[in-house]
């Protein structure tokens, strides 16, 4: 079964470093998302992304988050200066449908981002 | 997005039917009644949703009250593997907001050997 594909699974770095967490989509779908859960917290909703632009984001995504999809398999979530409340497992999801349909997201196993 | 509201935590034995309630006494008519659950250390992964009647697939069964307002997330036979966070979601298909699923604390299942 094709499964949401995230690297590295766990990424250690400073405060106020740049980080780019990488996500390979299922081939077929169109629409992507990034959601975050800091340890023993909610999963929380961060932006969602189609035919390359965001289409929602949420509070927690401000100016230091971005997203881009750079060729037709990655989609990518850079933090431009980490800080330490960061500190999270960010995961990756797609689906192959997008307004008006059911279609489930389909989520990687994450990255955890440990900001030191 | 309406709310919904899970037990903290259930415990099995495996091999037995768990019955997960989810009540969702604000749904709208527009909502749907989507399952998802996350396994130890994994990303959430879908498990069925729902609109007014019941459903079935392989990994579980969904029963769905008359009046809406709540569900109930039926695995048949539990194994170790079900072990995990399940979360009861309403989801919204009409809205902008298709792809931003509203997560709670979901119910701790445990299954007991």
């Amino acid at each position: 079964e094709p499964e949401v594909t995230q690297t590295p699974s766990h990424q250690v770095t400073q405060m106020g470093q740049e980080v780019i967490l990488r996500c390979v989509p299922i081939s077929n779908h169109l629409y992507f998302y990034w959601y975050r859960q800091i340890l023993g917290q909610k999963v929380e909703f961060l932006v969602s992304f189609y035919n390359n632009e965001i289409s929602e984001k949420s509070e927690i995504f401000d100016d230091q988050f971005s997203v881009e999809r750079p060729d037709g398999s990655n989609f990518t979530l850079k933090i431009r200066s980490t800080k330490l409340e960061d500190s999270a497992m960010y995961f990756c999801a797609s689906s192959d449908s997008g307004l008006g349909s059911n279609s489930p997201l389909h989520f990687g196993n994450g990255t955890r981002l440990t900001v030191t | 997005d309406a709310k919904t509201t899970q037990p903290n935590s259930m415990e099995s034995n495996e091999e037995e039917p768990v019955h997960l309630p989810c009540n969702h006494s604000t749904i709208s008519g527009t909502d749907y009644i989507h399952w998802y659950r996350q396994l130890p250390s994994q990303g959430p992964e879908y498990v069925i949703h729902g609109l007014t009647s019941n459903v079935n697939n392989r990994m579980a069964s969904l029963a769905i009250a008359e009046d809406r307002k709540s569900s109930t997330l039926i695995l048949h036979r539990a194994t170790l593997r079900d072990a995990a966070v399940y979360y009861c979601i309403l989801r919204d298909r009409r809205t902008d907001s298709w792809g931003k699923l509203q997560f709670g604390a979901g119910t701790q299942v445990v299954v007991t050997p």
